[in-house]
């Protein structure tokens, strides 16, 4: 079954640092991943994606992943903080193939705080 | 463009009384996902469905019926609630697989149901 793990319940970061935020995943053949941001009463918002190519991404509001194929992880990452990226983010997967079945599962999320 | 809308936004229910969820999407979307998010929990899946017509069990599927007559909705049933299925519930749609650039999932806003 596949399945996602955020290791880190909250993440604790002073504006300006770099953060990161960890993400690994089980999954059969190659993976689809993403990451989705939370604000507080709201739905979720799609950041980035991996589906192939550079392991490398680039998303919205200044954050990448990298992804890593023999670790299984695909921490996201920003170089530079900033007071407003504090929210409760999610890392997801899904099969890469048709046939690999349909589920998009989502780990339990961690919370960013970044404070000044 | 609305995306995916939510009916309704809040909801209070008491013990043994039943409800629908309605998901609505105007992207043209084969996937379609229902969701609950508890504390701590991240997002589990419900039921999801790949296409008009057809429905499937997810992660936690008990209590819960689905029908995905027209392509646009995908509706969630409570037949008998439970106070157990106080949650926060979210819709989400996707494009199918095999789509590479177009396999994100669109989240609606949730609905906020508690059982009483």
């Amino acid at each position: 079954a596949q399945s996602v793990a955020q290791p880190e319940d909250q993440v604790n970061v002073a504006e300006g640092n770099p953060l990161t935020v960890k993400c690994t995943y089980s999954v059969s053949g190659n993976p689809y991943l993403f990451w989705y941001v939370q604000y507080p009463n709201r739905g979720l918002q799609f950041l980035l994606k991996y589906i192939t190519g550079d392991n490398l991404v680039k998303g919205s509001y200044g954050f990448e992943a990298e992804f890593n194929k023999s670790q299984t992880s695909f921490h996201l990452k920003k170089p530079s903080a900033l007071v407003s990226d504090s929210a409760l983010y999610f890392c997801a997967v899904r099969p890469g193939f048709t046939g690999g079945g349909n589920k998009l599962t989502f780990g339990t999320g961690t919370q960013l705080k970044v404070e000044l | 463009n609305a995306g995916v809308t939510q009916t309704p936004k809040f909801r209070v229910l008491k013990t043994g009384q039943s409800m629908t969820l309605l998901c609505a999407q105007d992207m043209n979307h084969e996937y379609m996902y229902w969701y609950r998010q508890d504390p701590g929990m991240g997002l589990r899946l419900i039921h999801y469905s790949v296409g008009e017509g057809t429905t499937a069990k997810g992660e936690v599927p008990d209590g819960y019926n689905v029908s995905r007559l027209k392509k646009q909705n995908f509706l969630l049933g409570l037949e008998s609630a439970a106070p157990s299925q106080t949650s926060v519930y979210f819709c989400a749609s996707s494009y199918v697989q095999g789509l590479g650039e177009n396999t994100e999932a669109f989240f609606g806003q949730g609905t906020r149901l508690t059982v009483v």
